[in-house]
């Protein structure tokens, strides 16, 4: 049973280039949350989606970055015309949804390994 | 604003011995807690994580004391391993959500043979 996959694990990009970041959750779970991390830095919460829906993108800077999670595929996560300040590590965990059947109500996340991104 | 931080940024100690990692917290609405350990290159795994209406919980050699009444939250390893050698973060959930999570910065946890 295959854990969470991110791919690349590593994207370099010039400023300017778009990136995008796959995630394809556990099997079985239909939740995705993007986290992006800074150097030294923890996680800071992005996006929050299920298939073909967007729960909560409060995290998401306004421009240029979105993120989707088709029927079919992966969830991408994009970044549109990528500027040095975007290099960070890219981290998407998945979950069941199914809260409050395990720890009271809140989600248990599993992460994936990372897209390390460097724009140059 | 950060919500969650930690009082160390890093923390050395030798194999075999037991090692505290520390972590304030601000939001007193927070009431649920989670310890993850990240290995260099890799994601964030879970560790432990316990209620606001506990005050510790133990798994395999590690112990979570959370004292509300100075928002402050520990992860005790116990004969700390090489294996350990890791950045630890300490998560919140507020209770506003059911997902959302609040990371601190992390603490770098060094285990000398």
């Amino acid at each position: 049973n295959a854990g969470v996959m991110q791919n690349p694990r590593h994207l370099v990009r010039r400023r300017g280039q778009e990136a995008r970041l796959r995630c394809s959750p556990m099997k079985g779970h239909s939740h995705v949350y993007w986290y992006r991390q800074l150097p030294e830095e923890g996680l800071k919460f992005m996006v929050y989606l299920q298939k073909e829906n967007i729960i909560d993108e409060s995290g998401m800077p306004k421009e240029r970055f979105s993120a989707e999670f088709p029927k079919e595929g992966p969830s991408i996560l994009r970044i549109q015309q990528v500027v040095r300040g975007d290099s960070a590590a890219y981290f998407c965990a998945s979950g069941s949804g199914l809260a409050g059947l395990k720890r009271d109500d809140v989600d248990e996340q599993y992460f994936g390994p990372g897209t390390r991104l460097t724009v140059t | 604003g950060e919500s969650v931080g930690l009082h160390l940024p890093t923390l050395s100690v030798q194999e075999g011995d037991n090692s505290i990692i520390n972590c304030a917290y601000s939001n007193s609405a927070s009431d649920y807690f989670i310890w993850y350990k990240q290995e260099s290159g890799k994601g964030p795994q879970f560790i432990i994580d316990i209620r606001s209406n506990m005050d510790k919980r133990q798994g395999q050699r590690v112990t979570v004391l959370l004292n509300k009444t100075v928002k402050h939250l520990s992860l005790q390893i116990a004969a700390t391993q090489p294996g350990d050698s890791a950045v630890y973060f300490c998560a919140e959930n507020s209770g506003g959500s059911n997902y959302k999570l609040t990371f601190g910065k992390g603490t770098l946890l060094t285990v000398n043979p």
